[in-house]
């Protein structure tokens, strides 16, 4: 079955700093990938849609000179936390959607905690 | 605006029993649906999924039933196993986009 690559799976940075996560699909290529954040116990939340070559999409509330993604090839995608804040702790996690159709596959997630 | 809801926050059952998890959606541009499992710590597992063109859909112990006037769907798990003890996730789409519920956590009992 399709497998989605996400890392690092946990990292703790410092306030100010930038952290970037990567997402890749493994063995199809993933014309559009998502990104989401779920806080504890509360729902995972749509941050941003990427599609391959051009900009990424972002949700209502989400700031985009923060949260830069980039999905430059049919494999790959990253978001970039830029200057972190505590508040910015979370659990991130990518999906992608094959280009042969079908359902999502999710990556198994990015720890974030900002210190 | 939560579009997709999950009104209980946990849920207990005794292995072997029926576990029925609800997911409520305001939006009836949703067409597809999707139930998810997910441990602490790691992403989502796809479990199954149901077109809106059908109210029933069965893979192994899980079932999703699907009321369209009711904007309401269900999943069913039998019999009940303590391996099936997870946080499950709904989610609608009509879209490339997912919108998640809030979750439920089942836990299987002895």
């Amino acid at each position: 079955g399709a497998v989605v690559s996400q890392h690092p799976s946990r990292v703790i940075c410092k306030s100010g700093t930038s952290v970037k996560i990567e997402c890749r699909s493994l063995d199809f290529q993933a014309t559009t990938m998502f990104w989401y954040r779920q806080f504890p116990k509360q729902s995972l939340m749509l941050m941003a849609t990427s599609n391959e070559g051009s900009k990424a999409t972002y949700e209502q509330g989400v700031e985009k000179d923060k949260f830069l993604i980039n999905h430059a090839s049919l494999t790959l995608s990253t978001l970039t936390v830029t200057s972190a804040h505590p508040e910015d702790s979370s659990f991130y996690i990518c999906s992608a959607r094959s280009d042969r159709g079908g359902g999502y596959t999710f990556g198994s997630g990015t720890r974030l905690t900002v210190v | 605006d939560q579009q997709v809801k999950q009104n209980s926050p946990s849920l207990s059952v005794q292995e072997g029993r029926i576990s029925i998890l609800n997911c409520d959606y305001t939006n009836s541009m949703f067409d597809y649906f999707l139930w998810y499992k997910k441990y602490p710590a790691e992403g989502p597992t796809f479990l199954i999924s149901i077109s809106s063109i059908k109210d029933k859909n069965e893979d192994g112990r899980f079932t999703v039933f699907l009321n369209k006037s009711a904007k309401h769907l269900s999943l069913h798990i039998v019999p009940s196993q303590p391996g099936d003890s997870a946080v499950y996730f709904c989610a609608a789409s009509n879209t490339d986009k997912l919108i998640f519920g809030t979750g439920t956590r089942l836990q299987v009992f002895p």
